[in-house]
């Protein structure tokens, strides 16, 4: 079946702009992670879904992010007024509902602040 | 912030040599995963292991796990050009909210020349 799709694949934008970075999770997947992935921190654990609900969001970094997931399915990630330290690739995952189960990727969302 | 260091952050090797890369964590686990990531694509999973498991096999894969040094291998056997790419140990704690989340290690080039 179809895998983690992101989108867009790269977005550059300048700074201050608003961005939405989207994911549709594998078919029938419960849990939706997103992490960041930069080269000074590595990648990083930002929020995770488990259905509609975010058990976790203490990676967001500043309240300039936030993310919503509706249906139990597509997720959406956003930034507003984005800061140059805001560039990075930004990765989604999901798994089954079953806790403690491998993590699908999709191939991210490369972000470029100018 | 990074829970795991691995070792070595490079490695370079012939195709049909073994390829030895460690993971150490800081803090109690449930289980460890490996996840492989070639340049500019999402990650891919490898293998988990449970807290309560020491060795696991997979393929060309052995994955080993010690819990009293908070420490994990893992080994590709006879390599070949195509597993040329970065490897990263992700370890998920206990229980409560953050069941899902992952936290990797830095990660390690693997470059296997043909």
């Amino acid at each position: 079946g179809a895998g983690v799709s992101q989108s867009p694949s790269n977005k550059v934008t300048e700074k201050g702009k608003d961005v939405e970075l989207r994911c549709d999770p594998i078919s029938g997947h419960t849990a939706l992670y997103w992490y960041r992935q930069s080269l000074g921190q590595g990648l990083e654990f930002l929020i995770y879904f488990q259905g509609n609900s975010a058990p976790d969001k203490s990676g967001l970094p500043s309240d300039r992010f936030s993310a919503e997931r509706t249906g139990g399915s597509v997720s959406t990630l956003t930034i507003q007024r984005t800061q140059q330290e805001d560039s990075a690739v930004y990765l989604c995952a999901s798994s089954p509902s079953r806790i403690y189960q491998p993590q699908h990727f999709g191939d991210g969302t490369r972000l470029s602040i100018l | 912030s990074q829970q795991g260091e691995e070792d070595p952050q490079a490695l370079s090797i012939q195709e049909g040599e073994n390829a030895t890369m460690n993971c150490s964590y800081k803090t109690s686990i449930n289980n460890l995963q490996w996840y492989r990531q070639n340049s500019g694509r999402g990650l891919v999973h490898l293998i988990l292991i449970r807290s309560n498991e020491r060795e696991k096999h997979s393929g060309r894969l052995r994955v080993t796990l010690d819990t009293s040094k908070k420490s994990s291998s893992l080994l590709i056997t006879a390599s070949r050009a195509a597993d040329t790419a970065s490897y990263f140990c992700a370890t998920a704690p206990w229980g409560g909210t953050s069941y899902g989340k992952l936290t990797f290690g830095q990660g390690t080039i693997l470059t296997v020349h043909p």
